[in-house]
């Protein structure tokens, strides 16, 4: 059974960097047939995909537009895990935070996601 | 972007009652579409992939349809714990995109 387990402060100041981590269990992040997401919940913008990575012979990231100049997802084989960057953050950026499995089939979907993370930006 | 847009925002029932659930894509997703179940303080739960394939372990009371950039997803009988807060999600292309969601109270 998959299992994804968050971890990361849920406190940012406004211009520092967001960084949570989220813990694989059950999978690899190293897997061919799955890719690694962040995904965002907040009430101004509804659930919203940041981005991921997924290991294809070599790694490959796709970001969000809304983001791209701000975000860096990492996987950590070493630890089995990936990692979530997001720069200059905003009151803005404040939202549940979540990790989640893509399944990549003929088509995919994510499941199981993580716990979810508050994440508020703010002073 | 491809925008989901839903409908309803949200919807009253009695338990036993069937609901249907509307997903409308901004542009032609084939059948790249996903449904998913949130409950208030949890993470969303993937209930039907590729438009109406259930999935494991999901209810049979749950069907999903359509195809291009009409989609529905309808519940047969509901439950008490159906109650809950459902996503649409399309993965046809990158940003992959959700719904507004659609509130589904008891009445």
């Amino acid at each position: 059974q998959v299992q994804l387990q968050q971890s990361g402060p849920g406190l940012v100041k406004p211009s520092q960097t967001l960084s949570l981590t989220c813990a694989i269990s059950g999978d690899s992040v190293s897997s061919n047939s799955a890719a690694w997401n962040w995904i965002r919940q907040s009430p101004s913008r509804g659930l919203e995909w940041l981005g991921r990575t997924y290991y294809r012979s070599k790694w490959y990231n796709d970001y969000s537009p809304s983001v791209r100049s701000r975000i860096t997802i990492n996987p950590d084989t070493s630890k089995n895990q990936f990692s979530l960057q997001l720069n200059s953050v905003t009151p803005e950026d404040t939202a549940v935070y979540y990790c989640a499995r893509e399944v990549v089939a003929t088509q995919n979907w994510f499941g199981p996601w993580g716990q979810g993370t508050l994440v508020t930006v703010s002073s | 972007d491809i925008q989901m847009t839903q409908s309803p925002s949200s919807l009253s029932a009695s338990v036993g009652d069937r609901v249907t659930i509307t997903c409308r894509a901004s542009q032609s997703i084939s059948s790249y579409l996903n449904w998913y179940q949130q409950k208030p303080g949890k993470a969303p739960k993937v209930l039907i992939n590729a438009a109406s394939s259930l999935q494991s372990g999901v209810p049979s009371r749950f069907s999903g349809s359509g195809s291009g950039t009409d989609f529905t997803l309808t519940i047969s009988g509901l439950q008490p714990e159906d109650f809950a807060t459902y996503y649409c999600q399309q993965s046809y292309t990158i940003p992959q995109t959700f719904g507004q969601g659609t509130k589904l109270e008891i009445k």
